[in-house]
């Protein structure tokens, strides 16, 4: 099955600064990645598939297939990121591949 | 997104008391998916519908019970509730197992076990 890890359940940067936030995966294959949002008191959005190669809200995320990551990124984090995001896996029904990965959540200091 | 919507939006229940958390999709999406998020656990899976009629266990289904006579309509119910059930409930649909455009969330719903 597949499997996500992400490995920071929290994590501060000042506004300004740049922000990454961590999501390795654990099988083999192509993979297929998304990551998701949830503003506070929110449901969850989606934010980004890296099928699409797209840029939200200024925030991109590479599949690194030789280090198996599919990191998010933003240049210049703001107060408005603040939010929790979570890595998952594209739902398959193989294997039941509907498992998120834990959640990192992101507070930006003004 | 108001094609799929979860009631009630809260919740407060006693201990031992049965309670059914409604979610309902207006996008003829044949699956469903019902998580829970706590701190410190992300989202877990409790169960999810590949179609009407058809259930499966997640990772966490233990004292729960689903059922999906329609399409549209995949409700969770807490048999006989508990203090370690006090969560925020979200229901989930995807247009099939295979999606590129991933899941649809509701606003989730914030059961309070006393």
């Amino acid at each position: 099955a597949q499997r996500v890890t992400q490995p920071e359940k929290l994590l501060s940067v000042f506004k300004g600064a740049p922000v990454e936030l961590k999501c390795n995966y654990s099988y083999s294959g192509s993979p297929e990645l998304f990551w998701y949002v949830q503003y506070s008191r929110q449901r969850l959005q989606l934010l980004l598939r890296h099928i699409s190669r797209e840029s939200i809200k200024g925030f991109t995320a590479d599949l690194n297939k030789g280090e198996t990551s599919f990191h998010l990124k933003k240049p210049f984090a703001q107060e408005e990121d603040s939010a929790m995001y979570y890595c998952a896996p594209y739902p398959t029904n193989t294997g039941n591949q509907f498992y998120f990965g834990t959640g990192t959540s992101l507070t930006v200091i003004p | 997104d108001a094609g799929i919507t979860q009631s009630p939006r809260y919740k407060i229940t006693e201990t031992g008391r049965q309670v059914t958390l409604m979610c309902h999709q207006t996008w003829s999406h044949s699956y469903m998916f019902w998580y829970r998020q706590d701190l410190g656990h992300g989202l877990r899976l409790i169960y999810y519908s590949a179609a009407a009629d058809i259930t499966d266990k997640g990772e966490v289904p233990d004292g729960y019970v689903v059922s999906r006579s329609k399409t549209e309509n995949f409700p969770l119910t807490l048999e006989s509730a508990t203090r370690s059930q006090t969560s925020v409930y979200f229901c989930a649909s995807s247009e099939s197992g295979q999606s590129s455009y991933g899941y649809t969330f509701g606003s989730g719903t914030r059961l309070t076990v006393v």
